[in-house]
């Protein structure tokens, strides 16, 4: 059965450091892969998404996320933390048409 | 930018009673989705449903909910007689091709 794993509830990092968010995925089959975001009392807002070709995907808000096959990884990445990067955010994996499943959510929090 | 829409946002309830949960897909659309997160915890699929049928669902989806694509246009998930772990967000989605969704801004339902 697909998995999808985030390492850690919560991160918290100075404003203008490197964010570093962990998914891994299980799956027998490379699967289609999301960030979204959730900013409080919100919806959930599609940050970015690997298909297929290049592996290193670009997202909105300056985010970006690699694709590494071997490693079964996911991680979301952003050179430089602002205030208004904390949220919770949830990695999604997607290897069937019919549904998507998400990880338990990172909690991310900018220190000033 | 098309968006998806749910109403209620916030949906108050007694034990036992049924509610109907209302979404809009964005309109070329053809993959209909909802998801529901109880409050702290992780985002998790309930029912997919495409070509006016469901395609897959959870064992969370049980004999007390149903899924209605009554017009071609809103898609609303009933349940029939609610509990008090019921009280959750409730999540509409839409994809085009089944890669990607996008997610209405979620309607909160309390059971009291």
């Amino acid at each position: 059965a697909q998995s999808v794993t985030q390492l850690g509830s919560h991160v918290s990092v100075s404003e203008g450091a490197l964010v570093l968010l962990r998914c891994n995925y299980s799956s027998s089959v490379p699967p289609y892969l999301f960030w979204y975001v959730q900013y409080p009392n919100q919806g959930l807002q599609l940050l970015l998404k690997y298909t297929t070709g290049a592996t290193l995907v670009k997202g909105i808000n300056g985010f970006e996320a690699e694709f590494k096959k071997s490693e079964t990884s996911f991680h979301l990445t952003k050179p430089s933390a602002h205030m208004s990067d904390a949220a919770e955010y949830f990695c999604a994996a997607d290897s069937s048409a019919s549904k998507i499943i998400f990880g338990s959510g990172t909690r991310l929090s900018i220190r000033p | 930018e098309p968006e998806v829409t749910q109403t209620p946002s916030h949906q108050v309830t007694q034990m036992g009673q049924e509610v109907i949960l209302r979404c809009v897909p964005i309109s070329n659309h053809l993959y209909f989705y909802w998801y529901r997160q109880i409050l702290g915890q992780k985002v998790e699929f309930l029912v997919s449903f495409y070509n006016n049928e469901i395609s897959e669902k959870s064992e969370i989806f049980d004999d007390q909910f149903s899924v209605e694509r009554p017009d071609g246009s809103n898609f609303t998930l009933k349940i029939r007689s609610t509990k008090l772990e019921d009280s959750a967000m409730y999540f509409c989605a839409s994809s085009l091709l089944a890669r990607g969704l996008i997610f209405g801004p979620g309607t909160r339902l309390t059971v009291l």
